[in-house]
């Protein structure tokens, strides 16, 4: 089955500093990699997604990049705020369909 | 409004009580998921179901159960099997994949706790 690796588990950034989040897969035949973003004790919520067929997506302050060779993807969170401050995960979805998730990385953004 | 629904927010167990979490999905989702989240361990998948009354085990689904009589509910049961069910528990659903997959919905969760 697919497996997704994530790195950093913390990230600590000062407000305005950009934040990286990378994330591995194993399975080839996945070709879709939606990121989702968690506050303390609710849901987590979509808030970027990338297709096989595409190497880079931005919407606003936030970008998601694709390597399909390497099977890696990666978060790009640009103009950091204290409200970025949350829990975010990778999934990758392929051959199976079932959304294998990373472990998450903690952001705190200072003020 | 569309939507998936968890139901407790908050639940106490008794050791050696079963307890049921509810998930109710309005999104027309064929697709129905469990997920546990501990601390540092991300999400993992106890039980998917693809269809009404299929379902298949996920990697961690020892100790629990589940039944999807309605395309709209996928219940999940702790059971006293389950030896460390205190966690966050997480319902999603999604369509199935046609060509291209798509994002999952996540309920608001049910906390579980053993007294």
């Amino acid at each position: 089955g697919e497996n997704v690796e994530q790195h950093p588990s913390t990230l600590s950034v000062q407000e305005g500093d950009s934040a990286v989040i990378k994330c591995t897969y194993s399975d080839s035949a996945s070709n879709y990699f939606p990121w989702y973003k968690q506050e303390l004790g609710k849901r987590p919520q979509l808030i970027i997604d990338i297709r096989s067929n595409v190497g880079e997506k931005k919407d606003q302050r936030i970008a998601v990049t694709l390597n399909k060779t390497a099977k890696h993807f990666s978060l790009h969170i640009t103009e950091t705020q204290p409200e970025d401050s949350a829990v975010y995960f990778c999934a990758a979805r392929g051959g199976s369909y079932i959304p294998t998730f990373g472990r998450g990385t903690s952001l705190i953004v200072h003020p | 409004d569309g939507g998936i629904t968890q139901s407790p927010k908050y639940l106490f167990r008794k050791e050696g009580q079963n307890v049921t979490l509810s998930c109710e999905q309005n999104l027309n989702h064929d697709a129905m998921y469990w997920y546990r989240q501990d601390p540092g361990q991300g999400l993992r998948l106890i039980y998917y179901s693809q269809i009404v009354n299929d379902f298949q085990k996920g990697d961690i689904a020892e100790g629990y159960s589940v039944s999807r009589e309605k395309k709209e509910s996928f219940p999940l049961t702790v059971t006293s099997a389950q030896k460390n069910p205190t966690a966050f528990y997480l319902c999603a659903s999604s369509s199935p994949p046609t060509g291209w997959n798509t994002e999952a919905f996540f309920g608001q969760g049910t906390r579980l706790t053993v007294v």
